[in-house]
């Protein structure tokens, strides 16, 4: 059974840096690329980042460039998220999502999420 | 980058109605396009990926279509479980974009 579990979210201050973390399990970690998904209260869904199955290859969301890093570590079987210059618009629950391929890629399975919230 | 947006914002049914939600793309997305559901409190779970198929475990109640920049969500007979919010996710382009969902109501 795939699982992915959060973990990492908390309250901070304007300004402040958190690091969400993901232990996936159920699956070759290894061979899947991840995203991070985030979802503010009462919104939409928001892509966060990307990261290819080996980190050679990664992306940002415009909101986020500059600010966030992804990061795996495949021999832990981990996907991070580094967060810096948090802002208020940060604060959602952040999801981790395992990626899968048939024709196109798609979001195949979804942790349960960690909440973000950025806060004086 | 290519904007989602969805129609209606929000629907009501009854129990065994038919329900149809469309996504439309702002440029081809060929077949790139995946629908979720979501519940309040949890995580979006994928019900169809590439336009038209059903992912394993899902009801056949539910079905997708289109390609381009038209798309539909279909449910043939609505269930009480299936009050929901839904999403649309192009995945053609870097970053992928979601549709800003919509939500079923009894």
């Amino acid at each position: 059974e795939v699982q992915l579990v959060e973990s990492g979210g908390d309250l901070v201050q304007p300004g402040g840096s958190l690091r969400l973390s993901c232990s996936a399990s159920g699956f070759t970690f290894s061979y899947f690329p991840m995203h991070w998904v985030r979802q503010a209260p009462g919104k939409g869904l928001e892509f966060v980042s990307s990261i290819s199955s080996n980190g050679g290859s990664i992306s940002y969301g415009d909101s986020v460039k500059g600010r966030f890093t992804i990061s795996r570590d495949n021999s832990k079987n981990t996907l991070y998220l580094q967060m810096s210059s948090l802002r208020a618009e940060d604060t959602a629950v952040y999801y981790c999502v395992k990626e899968q391929y048939s024709g196109s890629y798609f979001f195949e399975y979804w942790g349960q999420g960690t909440l973000v919230t950025v806060s004086s | 980058d290519i904007q989602m947006t969805q129609s209606p914002s929000s629907l009501s049914a009854s129990v065994g109605d038919r329900v149809t939600i469309t996504c439309r793309a702002s440029q081809t997305i060929y077949r790139s396009l995946n629908w979720y559901q979501q519940k309040p409190g949890k995580a979006p779970k994928l019900l169809i990926y590439t336009a038209s198929n059903l992912q394993v475990g899902v009801p056949s109640r539910f079905s997708g279509s289109g390609s381009g920049t038209d798309f539909s969500l279909t449910i043939s007979s609505v269930q009480p479980e299936d009050f929901a919010t839904y999403f649309c996710h192009q995945t053609f382009t870097t970053p992928c974009s979601f549709g800003q969902g919509t939500k079923l109501e009894i």
